[in-house]
């Protein structure tokens, strides 16, 4: 248990729809990744915030967007979900720069 | 843009036996860290081993190793004495410090790792 909650564990919505993930990060831990896990793209990452504030984008839509809250707990918001949205989305954290990420057990989103 | 390549699709490695799993990178930078992420079939993502490009020192940890060789852009991990349990896919990963570290993870495309009993 690396101590990185993400919740829902599953998700299945149907195209058009939004939906929301939720990532409590460890502990003391000041930064929050989100990543996109697909077959056709592999892992890619999406996001970065740090204490509240977006530090780095990635390969992240203009549909999806996110946010870290002031009790450092970070949601990713997908809207006009598409079939290729279907992936297992990661979150992870770290204390600060320079160390290492550890990953949250995942959400599987579904689009049907 | 910085590429990370994993040659090695799939492994295959008799139970107590070492195995080499392969990786390069591709990156104008200087300062940057590498990974290896293990992935079992329950999906979760591991944390292995973790390389500071600054260090000539090859990091390891317990029956892991790695062979970074900063010149060749090559970041080998070296799994001694393998186990069932080292079973899964295994990521290599790069961060960029360019940005004080502010970046995700580029990862490669994974190594499927077969441990035979």
């Amino acid at each position: 248990d690396s101590g990185v909650t993400q919740t829902p564990k599953h998700l299945i919505t149907a195209t058009g729809q939004r939906v929301t993930l939720r990532c409590s990060p460890r502990s003391g831990d000041l930064s929050v990744y989100w990543y996109q896990q697909s077959l056709d793209q592999g892992l890619q990452f999406l996001i970065q915030y740090y204490n509240g504030e977006e530090r780095a984008k990635g390969n992240i839509l203009e549909r999806f967007s996110a946010q870290q809250f002031p009790d450092l707990h970070s949601e990713l918001n997908l809207s006009s979900l598409e079939l290729g949205d279907s992936a297992l989305y990661f979150c992870a954290s770290s204390p600060a720069y320079r160390r290492p990420e550890f990953f949250g057990p995942g959400t599987r989103l579904t689009v049907l | 843009a910085q590429t990370v390549t994993q040659s090695q699709p799939e492994m295959s490695v008799q139970e107590a036996e070492t195995v080499t799993l392969s990786c390069t990178y591709d990156t104008s930078e200087s300062d940057y860290y590498l990974f290896w992420y293990k992935q079992p079939p329950s999906r979760q993502m591991i944390l292995v081993i973790r390389q500071e490009a600054y260090k000539q020192q090859n990091a390891t940890e317990n029956r892991f190793s790695v062979n970074f060789q900063k010149a060749a852009k090559s970041f080998s991990l070296k799994i001694s004495d393998s186990q069932l349990g080292d079973a899964a896919m295994y990521f290599c990963a790069y961060r960029s410090d360019s940005g004080g570290g502010a970046d995700g993870l580029t990862f490669g495309k994974g190594t499927h790792l077969i441990i035979q009993p």
